[in-house]
């Protein structure tokens, strides 16, 4: 089984700040990797897939990079409504996998 | 639009059975695979099973293989989920998703309580 591991598990950070969310898969993903956000008492909702491509209607603040086994999730300027957990999710082998979610908060 | 709207989970005792049911509209069902998402509240995203649009193939997690079994009616447009032998740690809200290079569409969940 491939383990996502995020970091950090919380990140502080004020409106405005740049947020960059680490996943790190214990061997290589390729590309397939995947980025969710979910606010409390909300369903997931798809950021990125496929490492670096946004979902639709995803603001272009959102951006994901890296390939293999290191991949990071950039929020470039934090908006009110981007505090939230983030998971990265694996779809190069069975069983997928999710990251444990990295919770982003208001400082 | 597309939807996803799961149904069927409730209280169960240990041991006991459930389906899940997740009625699908606005796109074409049988060309996407769809899987089953768990989440305990508070937790994080589990992975629990997948089945390929024709229903050929399928996949599960080890922590439910041999007691769940995932399954679609094309004709119907919907997806479910047997759950067999139920234990306390299969407690979660179940999430059925339209895999699309990720999950793009996701249903609002159903709570499922193993518990006597």
């Amino acid at each position: 089984e491939i383990v996502l591991t995020q970091s950090p598990a919380t990140l502080s950070l004020s409106p405005g700040e740049r947020a960059t969310v680490s996943c790190r898969a214990s061997q290589s993903v390729s590309s397939y990797l995947a980025w969710y956000q979910q606010k409390p008492g909300q369903v997931p909702r798809l950021l990125i897939y496929d490492a670096s491509n946004r979902a639709t209607g995803i603001p272009a603040r959102f951006s994901g990079s890296g390939s293999g086994t290191d991949f990071t999730l950039t929020i470039s300027s934090l908006e009110p409504e981007d505090f939230a957990v983030y998971y990265c999710q694996q779809r190069s082998n069975w069983p997928l996998t999710f990251g444990g979610g990295t919770k982003v908060e208001i400082k | 639009e597309v939807q996803l709207v799961e149904s069927g989970g409730h209280l169960v005792q240990p041991g006991g059975s459930l389906r899940l049911s997740c009625a699908a509209s606005g796109f074409t069902f049988s060309s996407y695979w769809m899987h089953w998402v768990r989440q305990v509240p508070g937790k994080g995203l589990v992975w629990v099973s997948a089945i390929t649009g024709d229903g050929s193939s399928t996949n599960y997690a080890d922590s439910v293989k041999g007691r769940f079994t995932i399954s679609r009616d094309n004709a119907k447009n919907t997806l479910y989920l047997q759950m067999n032998s139920l234990r306390a740690e299969d407690t979660a809200v179940y999430y059925c998703t339209r895999a699309n290079s990720g999950y793009d569409y996701w249903g609002q969940g159903t709570l499922v309580t193993v518990s006597s």
